[in-house]
């Protein structure tokens, strides 16, 4: 069965400090693909980062990067020198696509961060 | 603009009513996801549709019901409100294959009184 931890809840950190959001998760298949999202205060939902299986070269874009390890089932989030628009519910999601059109996604709980000025 | 629209915004009704809550989703895309987010809590998973079909079902309440129509856009039906339905409730899309990132409507917020 897909499960997705997210273990930390809540995270503070002061302005221009780096902070990584961990995620670990858990399937059967050896086809699936990793997602990330973010909720800002406004409440939408912003698609930030997807990642396949096969790839686990980690991904920079800007301040963002991401740690994909197989070996330990986790897909990491850092922000290096976060900034107070970071501020912001970030989850991670599991997709795994069945026949027929079918692509199941299980998220995690979410970390809401917070970045104190 | 994730390309999903979601009608209305807000609404705000009384217990026991019923409401109706509107999808339309991305331009190609097939599948259509509803998810249930109360105050400060996680995504609950509510149902997803594949052209028309239903596929998956997560923690979808009886009084809760579900329809995607021939030209793709979906509703979900909410009766005999209670209280504890005040949520957020968002609707999402993707072209329904494992690599396809959902995306995401502004969301609906609804307060029962």
């Amino acid at each position: 069965a897909q499960k997705v931890t997210q273990a930390q809840t809540e995270i503070s950190v002061v302005e221009k400090e780096d902070v990584t959001l961990d995620c670990v998760y858990e399937t059967r298949d050896t086809t699936y693909y990793l997602f990330w999202y973010k909720q800002p205060p406004s409440g939408e939902l912003v698609f930030l980062i997807r990642r396949n299986s096969f790839d686990e070269q980690n991904e920079i874009s800007g301040r963002y990067s991401w740690n994909f390890q197989k070996s330990t089932s986790s897909f990491n989030f850092t922000i290096t020198a976060s900034q107070v628009v970071d501020s912001a519910v970030y989850f991670c999601a599991l997709s795994e696509s069945y026949s027929g059109g079918y692509q199941k996604v299980t998220f995690g709980t979410g970390t809401k961060l917070q970045v104190i000025p | 603009d994730s390309g999903v629209t979601q009608t209305p915004k807000h609404l705000i009704t009384a217990t026991g009513q019923r409401v109706t809550l509107r999808c339309s989703p991305r331009s190609g895309d097939l599948s259509v996801y509803w998810y249930q987010q109360s105050l400060d809590q996680g995504l609950q998973f509510l149902i997803q549709y594949y052209n028309g079909e239903e596929r998956a079902k997560g923690n979808i309440l009886e009084r809760f019901s579900a329809q995607q129509f021939p030209d793709l856009h979906s509703e979900l039906n909410l009766s005999s409100l209670e209280l504890g339905d005040s949520a957020l409730y968002f609707c999402a899309s993707s072209v329904g294959t494992g690599n396809s990132p959902l995306h995401f409507g502004n969301g609906t917020r609804l307060t029962v009184t």
